[in-house]
């Protein structure tokens, strides 16, 4: 069965500690793995596509890696705006999008 | 400004009676597609729908309809809500090729 799964759950930072966000999963014919930003109240927000392992893509504190069974989310250096739920999203090779449960960050100044 | 647009934002209504949200955008999009969002389930796919005239079921399309008349328009159909669709709705729309999704900005429905 396709899953997608997230780890931690929640995570609680001091500003400036950086930390990494996991996404696993397990799905027919991967075509390529989303990364999104949601703040409370809101639909998600995209912020990057990996398609193959040993890919990369870096945007201000954030940075994506993606294995063949996992990507993670880095934050170098966060602040208290990047407190949100991140969402991890895998596009199968039929078409299908399948979104993981999410991570909640909070960052304390 | 490219959008997609959800309407009503909340909605309280009663079991039984039928409803439609509405999700339009602007980007001229291939693919939409209906999602609820429950704490600790995520984003769960209603239906989706690959172009106009096409639509398919997602993991969770009991108790829901779409229809895909023109490429802008996915509206969501309630005929008879129940309690249980109680949730926050989002609608998405992706170019083609499924990269990045364009969320609108909810609609949360409470059903009593």
């Amino acid at each position: 069965e396709d899953q997608v799964t997230q780890s931690p759950e929640a995570l609680r930072l001091q500003e400036g500690e950086s930390s990494s966000l996991n996404c696993s999963y397990t799905v027919s014919g991967l075509r390529g793995l989303f990364w999104y930003r949601q703040d409370p109240g809101k639909g998600p927000e995209f912020l990057f596509t990996l398609y193959s392992a040993g890919e990369e893509k870096e945007k201000e504190r954030l940075k994506a890696t993606l294995t063949k069974k996992e990507s993670f989310l880095h934050i170098t250096a966060p602040k208290p705006e990047d407190s949100a739920t991140y969402l991890c999203a895998v596009e199968t090779s039929y078409d299908k999008v399948i979104f993981g449960p999410g991570t909640s960050l909070s960052v304390i100044p | 400004e490219a959008q997609v647009t959800q309407n009503p934002r909340y909605l309280i209504t009663v079991t039984g009676k039928k409803l439609t949200v509405t999700c339009s955008q602007n980007m001229n999009h291939e693919y939409m597609s209906w999602y609820r969002q429950d704490p600790g389930l995520g984003l769960r796919q209603i239906y989706y729908s690959m172009n106009v005239e096409v639509t398919d079921k997602g993991d969770v399309p009991e108790g829901y309809k779409v229809s895909r008349k023109e490429k802008r328009n996915f509206p969501l159909i309630l005929e008879s809500p129940s309690p249980n669709q109680t949730s926050l709705y989002f609608c998405a729309s992706f170019p083609w090729g499924n990269t990045e999704a364009f969320f609108g900005q909810g609609t949360r429905l409470t059903v009593v």
